[in-house]
């Protein structure tokens, strides 16, 4: 079983509209959470942390739920230039490494 | 200031050659990752380094990889008789000490090919 499981989507929404992103991992003991967004044939780049009590950075809402080793990812008001793929990364018990789903891709069209 | 950065960016090479991929991290990072990522799916981690030592090689695929970091800035994955599924991007991070909540910034990659 893979550590992080996510859904490859892809996902293709209109402008404006919300969009949500789940993904499950299998280490209760796993220690700190992230989404990251990965654009077409470039670098992964840290989006936001997640933390147990949710947190908001402008259109995008992450939530973690420990006891169901479940992360969510919302975006409203969906703008083009999110299109990439949304990575959900968790680090897990050992020190440094992190577990990376296999990602979401996400077109917004006009 | 300046990112992650590697060199090179695309490495084409034939089955059974051996290759370096170099990996600088950004100035004052304690911490250095190497991730290998294959088409349609997320990066897979292959090695940790803590300042000079690795501190977690248990994601190397078998002992045909290598990585060192003599001087705990740049770092060099080494790989031994490539074969075609070690074609794939091979990533390099860093952070500023490798705690927990601290952010591994990633370099461009290296997109190995071997034929």
């Amino acid at each position: 079983r893979k550590e992080v499981e996510q859904d490859p989507g892809p996902f293709n929404v209109p402008e404006g509209a919300t969009v949500a992103f789940n993904c499950t991992y299998s280490n209760s003991a796993s220690q700190s959470f992230f989404w990251y967004r990965q654009d077409c044939r470039k670098e992964p780049k840290l989006l936001m942390s997640v933390y147990s009590s949710g947190n908001e950075d402008g259109r995008f809402t992450a939530q973690l739920n420990r006891a169901s080793q479940y992360i969510s990812l919302l975006i409203r008001d969906s703008k083009l230039s999110d299109s990439a793929t949304y990575l959900c990364v968790v680090r897990g018990s050992t020190l440094g490494r992190l577990y990376f789903g296999r990602g979401t891709q996400l077109t917004v069209w006009p | 200031g300046a990112g992650v950065s590697q060199t090179p960016s695309n490495k084409v090479t034939e089955k059974g050659k051996y290759v370096e991929l170099r990996c600088d991290p950004i100035s004052g990072h304690t911490a250095l990752y190497w991730y290998r990522q294959s088409l349609g799916q997320g990066p897979e981690f292959l090695i940790y380094f803590q300042g000079t030592g690795a501190a977690d090689d248990s994601g190397l695929p078998n002992d045909r990889f290598f990585a060192v970091r003599p001087e705990g800035s740049v770092s060099t994955l080494k790989i031994q008789r490539t074969e075609r599924g070690d074609s794939a991007v091979y990533l390099c991070a860093s952070s500023l000490q490798g705690q927990s909540l601290d952010t591994q910034y990633f370099g461009p990659g290296t997109r190995l090919t071997v034929l």
